[in-house]
């Protein structure tokens, strides 16, 4: 089991540029989400998964695109990138149980400097 | 709207040494749950404990317990015999039955063990 894995580890983007962060889970987890996490600040969630085909915006969605064809796999787009989105990005997956422990798995995360 | 607050910023404990981090949270759901999370410098996010709402005893794991007072909403995290390898920063988050149960985050407690 390798867990949840994100690439790439660090990106540099110039203002305006666009990419798309990877993330992907082999534990066959149905919920899936992307946080961004700046500096001295704990984490706040960008958009989520409860399966396949199923996205929704969480806490600060603006600027960003997701989309979710596979179980395994949930990229994030950033469409026009700003100085603001410079931030350490963590994807994370859970099981679709409505509560209980419901431990959520973190990736390694993505640093991600915009200039 | 839920939240959760970490009014510590940063702390320092002498080696071998308890330490309680603070936490308290706003909800008016009745079905949530407690995280807390090490973040060590390396950046990885390390599940710690959980406490879920309905749960009647406190949550431990090992020198890890979670003092949970609910009718106070507070989840303070209590490390017994402090370590050098504890030093890091803690997050308390929360899932309810919102957003896809997708976790809250406080701000996060910089602790700093001295020898």
């Amino acid at each position: 089991n390798a867990g949840v894995t994100q690439t790439p580890k660090f990106q540099v983007l110039k203002t305006g540029q666009s990419m798309t962060l990877q993330c992907a889970q082999d534990m066959n987890h149905e919920y899936m989400s992307w946080y961004r996490q700046d500096p001295g600040m704990g984490l706040r969630l960008i958009h989520y998964s409860v399966g396949a085909g199923i996205t929704d915006q969480g806490e600060v969605p603006n600027g960003y695109n997701v989309s979710r064809s596979t179980t395994e796999d949930f990229p994030l787009r950033l469409l026009s990138a700003a100085p603001s989105q410079t931030s350490v990005y963590f994807c994370a997956s859970r099981r679709s149980l409505a509560g209980g422990l419901n431990e959520q798995f973190f990736g390694p995360g993505t640093r991600l400097t915009v200039l | 709207a839920q939240k959760i607050t970490q009014t510590q910023p940063g702390m320092f404990v002498q080696e071998k040494e308890a330490v309680t981090l603070d936490c308290t949270y706003d909800t008016s759901d009745q079905s949530y749950g407690l995280f807390w999370y090490k973040q060590p410098s390396s950046g990885e996010m390390i599940f710690l404990i959980y406490q879920g709402s309905y749960d009647e005893q406190n949550a431990t794991e090992g020198r890890y317990s979670l003092n949970f007072q609910k009718a106070r909403k507070s989840a303070n995290l209590v490390i017994s015999a402090s370590q050098l390898g504890d030093s890091a920063m803690y997050f308390c988050a929360m899932w309810y039955n919102n957003a896809g149960n997708m976790l809250t985050f406080g701000g996060g407690t910089r602790l700093m063990v001295k020898p």
